[in-house]
């Protein structure tokens, strides 16, 4: 069935450093993939998304790139800040309903 | 305008109690998802409602899991006879449109069971 693997955390990182989060899926067809973000004490919310192979998702400075061949969605952010911190979750959706999350990774920014 | 909202936030059940989960989605949401999330892990997908049909229920554990949407807005998840393994955040999401679409599912701050 379909499933996500994303990089486990925590990443720990000082401030204006280079983020990249790592995210491969597996999926039958062409799934679209998503970045979600959960800020301390707040709800999942979307951060960006891509629906189709070579789309770029951005969105408050992150960036992905939906990469077909070598099945992957990396988060990346060229310069980190404490507001950062959060849990980061990859996610696909395949042809149906159902969106698939990956584990979640903890980003810890440092000032 | 108001977001999603689930009562209560933060439930205590007893081994084999019956509970039920709300959720107040967003006004004129056709969308609907329950979503489990055990601790450290990532939501898993329990059922989705468009309006006030379920077309999906796949991800529903066992028969002792059960939700609704009876008038196509507010929806609950009853879980009978509680088991410890239901220990987690349930997660409700909703979105503007129907069917297969990738439209962004706004989700509720969630309800934290914890079942002794």
């Amino acid at each position: 069935g379909d499933s996500v693997t994303q990089m486990e955390g925590p990443v720990t990182l000082s401030e204006e450093a280079f983020l990249t989060i790592n995210c491969t899926y597996t999926a039958t067809g062409y799934p679209s993939l998503f970045w979600y973000v959960q800020y301390p004490g707040e709800g999942l919310q979307l951060l960006l998304k891509a629906t189709k192979a070579d789309d770029k998702g951005s969105n408050k400075g992150f960036e992905a790139t939906y990469r077909k061949e070598t099945t992957s969605f990396h988060l990346e952010k060229g310069s980190v800040q404490v507001s950062d911190s959060a849990v980061y979750f990859c996610a696909l959706q395949g042809g149906g309903f159902k969106t698939i999350f990956g584990a979640g990774t903890r980003l810890f920014v440092k000032a | 305008g108001a977001g999603v909202s689930q009562s209560p936030r933060y439930k205590v059940a007893k081994r084999g109690q019956d509970v039920a989960l709300r959720c107040d989605p967003i006004s004129g949401h056709v969308s609907l998802f329950w979503y489990q999330q055990a601790l450290g892990q990532g939501p898993e997908f329990l059922t989705y409602f468009q309006n006030e049909a379920q077309l999906d229920k796949s991800g529903l554990p066992s028969d002792r899991f059960f939700a609704e949407r009876p008038e196509g807005s507010v929806s609950t998840l009853k879980i009978q006879r509680t088991q410890q393994e239901d220990s987690a955040v349930y997660l409700c999401a909703s979105s503007l449109q129907g069917g297969r679409s990738t439209d962004t599912q706004y989700f509720g701050p969630g309800t934290r069971l914890t079942v002794l």
